[in-house]
């Protein structure tokens, strides 16, 4: 079975670009989640999907991230415009339930 | 608000010894998990270890065991007879039943010497 996979792996842009990150979660997975972690801190919670609909973004930074999730599977997370503070890795991670939760390998993102 | 606190930015161990990472929480809330996730350099963050709060007993796996302390707020990673594989950056996190997000420590990087 496949795991969660994230595109890209890395992606540098410069401050006011526009960058858009992808998850795939786990075939059958319902629940998928956004997390960033900024340089050394805490792994911190951005937002949920349960299918298509956003169960929780009470996570999300301000409104220059804006996530979808066509059709209840992968999903996208785009930043626009970037600014440095941006940087970071973004992990998404799905789930079937309402416990464990799988996580893809991250997508590092630097703003420059 | 839930924290999750993690006070060791690094340890290291030699190979074959035990280790114990160390992690705090607060939390007002009785019926909740507690997990030990590691990410290998480079490499997808994998479940080590979950706990629920209402089991009493210790969860295991294999060479991975925590201690869980509930009214000291303290879930602790065992680890016996450290592998080089073993090396990686360890997170602790909570989630309250009822709730689906996951609130993190700030992880510990374990180096296992050889």
């Amino acid at each position: 079975e496949a795991g969660v996979t994230q595109f890209p792996s890395h992606s540098v842009i410069e401050k006011g670009q526009t960058v858009t990150l992808r998850c795939d979660p786990i075939s059958g997975h319902d629940n998928l989640y956004w997390y960033r972690r900024v340089m050394g801190k805490e792994i911190k919670f951005l937002l949920h999907f349960v299918k298509e609909s956003k169960q929780d973004e009470s996570g999300m930074p301000n409104n220059r991230f804006l996530a979808e999730r066509t059709g209840g599977t992968y999903s996208t997370l785009k930043v626009q415009p970037a600014e440095l503070e941006d940087s970071g890795v973004y992990f998404c991670a799905s789930s079937q339930g309402a416990t464990t939760q799988y996580f893809g390998p991250g997508t590092r993102l630097l703003v420059l | 608000a839930q924290t999750v606190t993690q006070s060791q930015p690094e340890m290291s161990v030699q190979e074959a010894e035990t280790v114990t990472l160390s992690c705090t929480y607060d939390t007002s809330e009785s019926d909740y998990y507690l997990f030990w996730y590691k990410q290998p350099p480079s490499r997808q963050m994998i479940l080590v270890i979950r706990q629920e709060a209402y089991k009493q007993q210790n969860a295991t796996e294999n060479r991975f065991s925590v201690n869980f302390q509930k009214a000291a707020k303290s879930f602790s990673l065992k680890i016996s007879d450290s592998q080089l594989g073993d090396a990686a950056m360890y997170f602790c996190a909570y989630s309250h039943s009822g709730t689906y997000k996951y609130i993190f420590g700030t992880g510990t990087r374990l180096k296992v010497l050889a």
